[in-house]
């Protein structure tokens, strides 16, 4: 079955720190893409970053690395030199093709301290 | 590039009336759209998966008469929630994906529901 993990439900972290979101998935498709989304207080849910299963290196967005470890399994997101404005819910989802759907985590409320 | 639309923002009405959400692609051609409910400190979850020009698949447990979808053209798709409860009262996204190759979803902004 398909499935995203999060076992974090929420994480406090001082600014300026680095911080990072786990997230584990599973499927047995060879094929399939995993997806970090950021949605603020605000409600809307903002792209961050892409990982496809086929690709050799981990995906970097500016501030946003996605740590992939595919025989772990793992699609952690790493957040550098965090910011205020990073406080919000992340969560992680995968896309497979033959379930033509986004899998999502269950989400990880992250608090930055000033 | 690829925006997503939704109207309205917000709305609040009262119990027994029906409610339609608009999803727009702005700049971009939607094959496909996907309606989720999102309650308070939840994650996302898919109601309905929507093709332009065809009848709209549901998620299990979701009734398709209470949650009409239309797919009418290739940039807008609405969801009509029929006779609204205060239990329909959620958050409601919907997103859209174009015909090519890549999996990527672009999101509306949302609209909340508040039934009274």
């Amino acid at each position: 079955a398909q499935k995203i993990t999060q076992t974090q439900p929420g994480m406090f972290v001082q600014e300026k720190e680095a911080v990072t979101l786990d997230c584990t998935y599973d499927t047995s498709d060879p094929s399939y893409g995993l997806f970090w989304y950021k949605q603020p207080s605000s409600g809307e849910m903002i792209f961050l970053i892409y990982q496809g299963s086929y690709d050799q290196q981990n995906a970097t967005e500016g501030r946003y690395s996605l740590n992939f470890q595919k025989a772990r399994k793992s699609a952690n997101l790493v957040i550098s030199a965090s910011q205020l404005g990073d406080s919000a819910m992340y969560f992680c989802a995968m896309w497979v093709d033959s379930n033509y759907q986004l899998i999502w985590g269950a989400g990880t409320k992250l608090i930055i301290k000033p | 590039g690829a925006v997503v639309s939704q109207h309205p923002s917000w709305v609040i009405c009262k119990s027994g009336t029906s409610v339609k959400i608009e999803c727009r692609s702005l700049d971009f051609q939607a094959t496909t759209m996907f309606w989720y409910r999102q309650f308070p400190k939840q994650s996302l979850m898919l109601m309905a998966t929507s093709n332009e020009g065809s009848k709209a698949t549901y998620e299990q447990g979701v009734e398709k008469d209470k949650f009409l979808i239309n797919h009418a053209s290739l940039t807008l798709s609405t969801l009509t929630v029929t006779s609204a409860h205060p239990e329909d009262s959620s958050f409601y996204i919907c997103s859209a994906k174009t015909g090519t190759g890549d999996n990527e979803q672009f999101f509306g902004p949302g609209t909340r529901l508040t039934v009274l």
